[in-house]
């Protein structure tokens, strides 16, 4: 157990459905992040936050929306997904957004159909 | 894009084989290296952390090297077990974020 919970584990969805993958760490960090790992690619940032600060968004289209409410709580809000989005997202967190190790969750399996 | 090449991709192994495989980052703006191991269905796992030229990191039968004039990190298992089967993921931390490889997938045969 890495102290970062993740659910759902695994969700299908329409392209036409809004649903939101769930986050929470139990580590008393202050950073958190969202991944995506597509099928034969490396993890890819896309989201991360410090301090409940947006700091970084790597390009990710508007589709997909974070939200931090607080410190051990993060949220990606998805709404109108295209197939070629179906991946594993995981989620992390560290002390600092540099250097810290970061601790995974488990990832949540998404299909979209 | 930072380029973090991992090899091989895949690997299978005896019990009792010992192995290793290689990152190979950029050689500038080097920060940190990271090596996780990653279980089917479980969370990535931290193994190591390395800062600095020269870093020899071990854990159990488990060990890293770190070469950051060159470019690459080697991960080396001694004495293969089934229980080590998982993929191996490094992670280039120039200061700001995480590049991670594809992974070297570990498989041991009984």
């Amino acid at each position: 157990e890495t102290g970062v919970t993740q659910t759902p584990r695994h969700l299908v969805m329409g392209m036409t459905n809004k649903k939101s993958l769930k986050c929470e760490q139990h580590l008393g960090h202050n950073a958190m992040y969202w991944y995506k790992q597509s099928a034969k690619k490396p993890l890819e940032l896309m989201f991360v936050y410090s301090l409940e600060e947006r700091v970084e968004n790597n390009s990710v289209p508007s589709r997909f929306s974070p939200e931090c409410p607080n410190s051990s709580h993060l949220f990606l809000h998805l709404h109108t997904l295209q197939p070629e989005d179906s991946a594993l997202y995981l989620c992390a967190s560290s002390q600092g957004s540099s250097l810290g190790t970061q601790y995974f969750g488990p990832g949540t399996r998404l299909l979209v159909l | 894009i930072l380029n973090v090449e991992q090899s091989p991709q895949s690997l299978h192994v005896q019990e009792g084989d010992s192995t290793n495989f290689t990152c190979s980052f950029p050689s500038s703006n080097f920060y940190a290296l990271h090596w996780y191991r990653w279980e089917t269905a479980k969370s990535p796992e931290a193994l190591f952390v390395m800062t600095l030229n020269g870093d020899e990191k071990k854990k159990g039968r488990i060990s890293a090297t770190l070469n950051t004039k060159e470019g690459y990190s080697y991960l080396y298992i001694k004495g293969s077990q089934p229980e080590d089967s998982a993929t191996y993921l490094c992670a280039f931390d120039p200061g700001n974020q995480f590049y991670f490889g594809t992974g070297t997938s570990l498989t041991v045969i009984p």
